[in-house]
This record gives C-alpha cells, sequence and structure tokens, in this order.
C-alpha cells in the first residue's frame, strides 16, 4: 500500500480564496506529481517535479502553483480560486524518471469553489 | 506525443461473468502501459503494467492484460467478474519522463 497523503479530502471555499493542497509521501520518491480529474473524465498532468527545488508544468494549463523545498512534500496553490477550478486534484509520487516506474496516487482532494 | 483511447465509457457484465474493457494506444516511443482502478472517492491503484518483458501481464485482483503491438492495443480481462470489481479504470500510457497519459476511463458495472 502506498503512502501519500492529501489533506484535506474535500474542500469547499467561496471565489478570490486563497487556497493550498497538500501532499506528503514517506517513500522517499524523487519525483512527484499533480493530476486535475474533472468528473467522469480522465486525468491530466498539471505539474510534476524531478527533486527538490525542481518544477515543470504539465500537459494541461493550469493557474496553480507548486512548490518542491523537501523530498516528501509537493503543496498545490491557488492565489485566487474561482467556481473554474472546481475539480479532483491527485498527487502521485514515483521512484524515478524511468518509463516504467509506478506512479502510486494519493486519495485526492475534491475542491468546490463557489 | 502519446494518447490513449478506452472503448465504452461503461460496460456493464454480469456477476461471474468474462470482464473485457478495451485500451488502444497511439505512442511515438515504445511504450510503457498501465491499467489502474478507482474506487469512488479514492485514488488509482496500480491494477498491473507492462515493461516490455512479456506481453502478457498479470496482475492483482486476477486481472491481466495482453500487450498487441500490431494492434496497439493492451486490453483488460478477467475470466469471472466478482461485485467488488466494480470501479472506474483507467488505461494508461507513459513515453517519456513526464507523467501518464491516461484514457477517459470505463466504468465497469457488475450485475447480480
Amino acid at each position: 500500500e502506498a503512502d501519500i497523503y492529501q489533506t484535506p479530502r474535500y474542500l469547499v471555499i467561496g471565489t478570490g480564496k486563497k487556497i493550498t493542497l497538500e501532499c506528503s509521501q514517506t517513500m522517499g520518491h524523487d519525483k512527484m506529481y499533480w493530476y486535475q480529474q474533472d468528473p467522469g473524465m480522465e486525468l491530466h498532468l498539471i505539474h510534476y517535479s524531478y527533486g527538490v527545488n525542481s518544477t515543470e508544468k504539465g500537459d494541461l494549463s493550469s493557474e496553480s502553483t507548486v512548490s518542491r523545498i523537501r523530498t516528501e512534500h509537493f503543496p498545490l496553490t491557488l492565489e485566487s480560486a474561482r467556481p473554474s477550478h472546481t475539480s479532483q486534484y491527485l498527487c502521485a509520487s514515483s521512484r524515478a524518471t524511468a518509463g516504467a516506474d509506478t506512479q502510486y496516487f494519493g486519495p485526492g482532494t475534491r475542491l468546490t469553489v463557489l | 506525443a502519446q494518447s490513449v483511447t478506452q472503448l465504452g465509457s461503461h460496460v456493464s457484465v454480469s456477476e461471474g461473468a468474462l470482464v473485457l474493457l478495451r485500451c488502444n494506444y497511439s505512442s511515438s516511443v515504445p511504450p510503457y502501459l498501465f491499467w489502474y482502478v478507482q474506487y469512488p472517492n479514492q485514488g488509482l491503484q496500480l491494477l498491473l503494467k507492462y515493461t516490455s518483458a512479456a506481453t502478457l501481464v498479470k496482475g492483482i485482483n486476477g486481472f491481466e492484460a495482453e500487450f498487441k503491438k500490431s494492434e496497439t492495443s493492451f486490453h483488460l480481462t478477467k475470466p469471472s467478474a466478482h461485485m467488488s470489481d466494480a470501479a472506474e479504470y483507467f488505461c494508461a500510457v507513459r513515453g517519456g519522463a513526464d507523467g501518464l497519459t491516461f484514457g477517459k476511463g470505463t466504468h465497469l458495472i457488475i450485475q447480480p
């Protein structure tokens, strides 16, 4: 079982609020990812990181930002939430950049912006 | 660039019947292919993955998938469906150092 955690699990907030979604893993993985998943749809990669102080944008453009100050922690921030940000956000990690490495997923944060 | 197509957004089978979930991929490099399962309000759990070691891949919970390069397919099967198999199933491909490219998912319904 993967040791990757996300908090909060559910978040309902008003428009314009700043939010941070937390993601932590205890597996010592270098690579971490954030995916966005709209209801009934596929996951889209929005951010990833190769390690400390590394952040890259993914395939889907996102107004969110990420940071990687510690290996185990990869938080995602929205400076001013809007209803269009309503979605599920899934964090994942993997051991290395090798293509066959398994990505382990957290339980997700379901965000609703009113 | 990579892409994944999952045929059928919903698949319904009877308990005890064969499960077949279809996945076709497109990749400009030799692909790594994955099947994940997602239960309601949970994250994704890896069922199995193809790494070029063997074309028939066995996974957890009795699932297996066969890689067919000529058909660019990686279909997921299980001989006998259980009620606990009801979930969302995602096929994914990875062709480089970035994250996974996912299909739209197939919702598996098990009828008693």
